[in-house]
């Protein structure tokens, strides 16, 4: 099965620095890469997905770049806020049927 | 985007009792429905997923005589942890998904807190 790395575990920047998390998979077969941000004892938010057939998505101060070949994608947060600070989980699936297979997270602080 | 319910958000039963975690796709039709477990501090673990009218496919490792899910319905799943004890108190979320806009895109609920006496 499907089985996601995501480094590091913890990140700490600087309120403005920019903020890099790493995930690998092994399944070349998986097609959609989501992100999810979850702030503590709530709910994994959707906050920005990549397919397959794209290399990279912006939206706003955060982007996904995907590198099929070598099988990882990263998340990369510009221009970082305190309230950024959450823990991070990159996800892949094969969109049918879908059943994501999650990183161990990553916890960003960010520091004003 | 999408809205899922939980219900309850927490609950606190007691040793030998049986918990029932329901999960509702308010504004769409979910065809398929996720259950994971997360511990303190730990990453979502997926635990079944399952589709409206058909029997859950359990991951490796979840009993699933301990773990009964049911998707009746488009917009509703239930899971239910039968004799649950203390090992069992953890964080339960749902997820799901339905074509809606031509995405595939899975929306998690709130998260049920379970703890077992």
């Amino acid at each position: 099965g499907e089985n996601v790395e995501q480094h590091p575990s913890t990140l700490s920047v600087q309120e403005g620095d920019s903020a890099v998390i790493k995930c690998t998979y092994s399944d070349s077969a998986s097609n959609y890469f989501p992100w999810y941000k979850q702030e503590l004892g709530k709910r994994p938010q959707l906050i920005i997905d990549i397919r397959s057939n794209v290399g990279e998505k912006k939206d706003q101060r955060i982007a996904v770049t995907l590198n099929k070949t070598a099988k990882h994608f990263s998340l990369h947060i510009t221009e970082t806020q305190p309230e950024d600070s959450a823990v991070y989980f990159c996800a892949a699936s094969i969109l049918r049927p879908g059943d994501m297979r999650f990183g161990a997270g990553t916890r960003l602080t960010v520091k004003p | 985007g999408a809205v899922v319910s939980q219900h309850p958000s927490w609950v606190i039963c007691k040793s030998g009792t049986s918990v029932k975690i329901e999960c509702r796709s308010l504004d769409f039709q979910a065809t398929t429905m996720f259950w994971y477990r997360q511990f303190p501090k730990q990453s979502l673990m997926l635990m079944a997923t399952s589709n409206e009218g058909s029997k859950a496919t359990y991951e490796q490792g979840v009993e699933k005589d301990k773990f009964l899910i049911n998707h009746a319905s488009l917009t509703l799943s239930t899971l239910t942890v039968t004799s649950a004890h203390p090992e069992d108190s953890s964080f339960y979320i749902c997820s799901a998904r339905g074509a809606r806009f031509g995405t595939d895109t899975q929306y998690f609920g709130p998260g049920t807190r379970l703890t077992v006496l």
